[in-house]
């Protein structure tokens, strides 16, 4: 079974705008990441959020941890054609161990 | 500075075929790890290396096996090939086994027939 779970699973919007997709877990975690796949490319890391952080950015990238809830959001501001992608969060710890366990992923479009 | 490095990029076998794929970890990273993607799905973990042995795997049958090598690059092997083993398989390098940080090669796209 999949530790994360994005939500929504599609997203279409217009360039410029913001994206935000959102991702659920069920135990406890060291860390969480955030990856996206073009066209079923390799996964490429975007930004990797500890248990004990609440937010962190990385250029037009903003993530939030809410570990009492269990989830994380991922929040592209200005969005650009090249974001069109799939995006998945991964969560270690759900076996016991570091191996990475993933969500279904969200598809986002970026219409320009 | 080289990121993870997977070969081939795509591969065509028949069904009961064996099959092994290769990947470089990126530099300074000696722990890799080896995801099954299905399409429309997220990365399943298949085992992870780590100095040489396997640390973990998930739940997949023996017809997958691995191998690290002392320069850290890794092989999966699957034998007796199934139709079902058609899917992206993908390498993730991490900088020590207890480092969850994984950085992830381009993948290689199986297809059997």
């Amino acid at each position: 079974s999949q530790q994360g779970e994005e939500d929504p699973q599609a997203l279409s919007i217009q360039e410029g705008e913001n994206a935000t997709m959102n991702c659920s877990y069920k135990t406890s975690i060291n860390n969480l990441q955030w990856y996206r796949q073009n066209s079923g490319r390799g996964l490429v890391h975007l930004i990797l959020i500890r248990s004990n952080e609440r937010e962190k950015h990385s250029g037009r990238l903003r993530v939030t941890l809410d570990t009492s809830k269990k989830s994380s959001s991922l929040l592209i501001t200005a969005s650009r054609a090249a974001d069109t992608a799939s995006y998945f969060c991964a969560t270690d710890g759900f076996y016991g161990n570091n191996r990475l366990a993933f969500g279904k992923g969200n598809q986002v479009v970026v219409i320009p | 500075d080289a990121g993870v490095t997977q070969s081939p990029t795509h591969l065509i076998k028949t069904r009961g075929q064996q099959v092994t794929l290769r990947c470089s970890p990126k530099s300074g990273h000696d722990t890799v790890s080896w995801y099954q993607q299905a399409l429309g799905q997220g990365p399943q973990f298949i085992f992870q290396y780590y100095e040489e042995e396997e640390r973990q795997r998930g739940n997949f049958p023996d017809r997958f096996s691995g191998h690290q090598f002392p320069n850290y690059s890794s092989e999966l092997n699957v034998n007796a090939l199934l139709l079902g083993d058609s899917a992206l398989y993908l390498c993730a390098s991490s900088p020590g086994v207890m480092n969850t940080e994984a950085f992830f090669g381009q993948g290689t796209r199986l297809t059997v027939v």
